[in-house]
């Protein structure tokens, strides 16, 4: 099986734009998750989507928002790009149907640097 | 709220030297508690996880880690480190019943030294 691919690796952003990244999760794998990593805040919780639905939300201001596809595919944007955007962000799939005998998967990350 | 606290976030050992990476949790109810590695320039991969089904869990890379609920412990040791093992570790705790929502511990970085 293929692992789950993130697009773009890298990016660069200034100020104000918006960015869209995008996540292929493992063939069969529903739940998809997202993370930011930062050196300051480390790992943080965005939000979790699972059958096109939006099941769990971490903390994060309204211009961080996501969706996912019929496909399970999940892309999540940024508004209005602050200097504190530039992060790693990172995605997750997994397949809830196994429970905790299955294991989560995570991509290689979108690196985002805001200038 | 559940939460995981590392306890240093540089630990060095030597090559062939036990590792024994801390995390301790908190959780008002029985929690799941996994460690993921992170690679240079890479994504996390679970190392091993805490389901209630065995206080001593084994996983991968010859990492373990065992459960002690009267420490609210959950820390990560291997027998003998190898240059390899170098890396970031992450100690993370479920809020719901599966990996929908993780919380995760500030990290620790492993250095080993021939």
């Amino acid at each position: 099986k293929a692992g789950v691919t993130q697009t773009p690796r890298y990016l660069i952003k200034t100020r104000g734009q918006q960015v869209t990244l995008s996540c292929s999760p493992i063939s069969g794998h529903r739940s998809v998750s997202w993370y930011q990593q930062t050196p300051g805040q480390g790992l943080q919780f965005l939000f979790e989507y699972f059958s096109e639905t939006q099941r769990n939300k971490g903390n994060f201001p309204g211009r961080f928002s996501g969706r996912q596809f019929s496909n399970s595919r999940s892309e999540m944007n940024v508004s209005t790009l602050e200097l504190g955007d530039s992060a790693l962000y990172l995605c997750a799939s997994w397949d809830p149907s196994g429970g905790l005998l299955e294991t989560q998967y995570f991509g290689p990350g979108t690196r985002l640097l805001v200038l | 709220a559940q939460s995981v606290t590392q306890l240093g976030s540089h630990v060095s050992v030597s090559e062939g030297a036990l590792v024994l990476l801390r995390c301790n949790y908190s959780s008002s109810v029985p929690p799941y508690l996994f460690w993921y590695v992170q690679y240079p320039n890479q994504g996390l991969q679970l190392l091993l996880k805490y389901t209630s089904a065995a206080t001593l869990v084994k996983g991968i890379n010859g990492f373990e880690a065992e459960f002690k609920k009267s420490e609210t412990s959950f820390h990560l040791t291997k027998p003998s480190a190898h240059m390899s093992d170098a890396a970031e570790y992450f100690c993370a705790v479920s809020v719901n019943t599966g990996f929908q929502k993780l919380v995760f511990g500030t990290g620790t970085r492993l250095l080993v030294s021939p």
